[in-house]
């Protein structure tokens, strides 16, 4: 199984802000990466997949980037909207996703 | 409006079974993969299982294997899991999910709201 690391776990970002998420796969999951966006009490919402590329109606101030084990999902000026949890999801081997990091108004 | 409803979940003891059903609107399901995830509180999702968009291909987690069933009746739009043996592991929200179209990528772009299915003596 491909384990699906985040980093950090809590990150504390002011808004208007960049904020950096990272995601470690244990072994190489080529381009076959997403991140979703979860609020409480609501269901996983797909922002990004191939690694970079937006899911419909999804604001350009969302962005991806890597490639292979070392991913980064990067928003570039926070809203007050954004403030949530965020999930990286592999679909190179079977899926698996990571254990989220919550991004938290500072 | 496109929209997955499911229903079914509720509490259940060790070793009984329970059948979850997600009644899709508003897009062809029929067109579609569907999938099964699962999120224990506090943790991040787990993939359970797919069925292809003609019911002819079906895969499963191995922490499910065996005991969970996927299926789906086009013809009412909707997608099943049958869950057997329970174990007070499968605690979770259950939620079916959408596979998006084309490049054969197993990415979720439509999930419903989630069910709980609560495993307890």
């Amino acid at each position: 199984e491909i384990v699906m690391t985040q980093s950090p776990a809590t990150l504390s970002v002011s808004p208007g802000e960049r904020a950096t998420l990272t995601c470690r796969a244990s072994h190489s999951v080529s381009s076959n990466l997403a991140w979703y966006q979860q609020k409480p009490g609501q269901a996983p919402r797909l922002l990004i997949y191939g690694v970079s590329t937006r899911a419909t109606g999804i604001p350009a101030r969302f962005s991806g980037s890597g490639s292979g084990t070392e991913f980064t999902l990067t928003i570039s000026s926070l809203q007050s909207e954004d403030f949530a949890v965020y999930y990286c999801q592999q679909c190179n081997t079977w899926i698996t996703f990571g254990q989220g990091t919550r991004l938290e108004i500072k | 409006q496109v929209h997955l409803v499911e229903s079914g979940g509720g509490v259940v003891q060790p070793g009984k079974s329970l059948r979850f059903s997600c009644a899709a609107s508003g897009f062809t399901f029929s067109s579609y993969d569907m999938h099964w995830v699962r999120q224990a509180p506090g943790k991040g999702p787990e993939w359970m299982a797919v069925i292809s968009y003609d019911g002819s291909n079906k895969y499963y987690a191995d922490s499910v294997k065996g005991r969970f069933t996927i299926s789906r009746d086009s013809s009412k739009n909707t997608l099943y899991l049958q869950m057997n043996s329970l174990r007070t592991e499968d605690t979770a929200v259950y939620y079916c999910a959408r596979q998006m179209m084309g490049g054969n990528h197993w990415y979720f772009d439509l999930w419903g709201r989630g069910a709980l299915v609560t495993v307890s003596s």
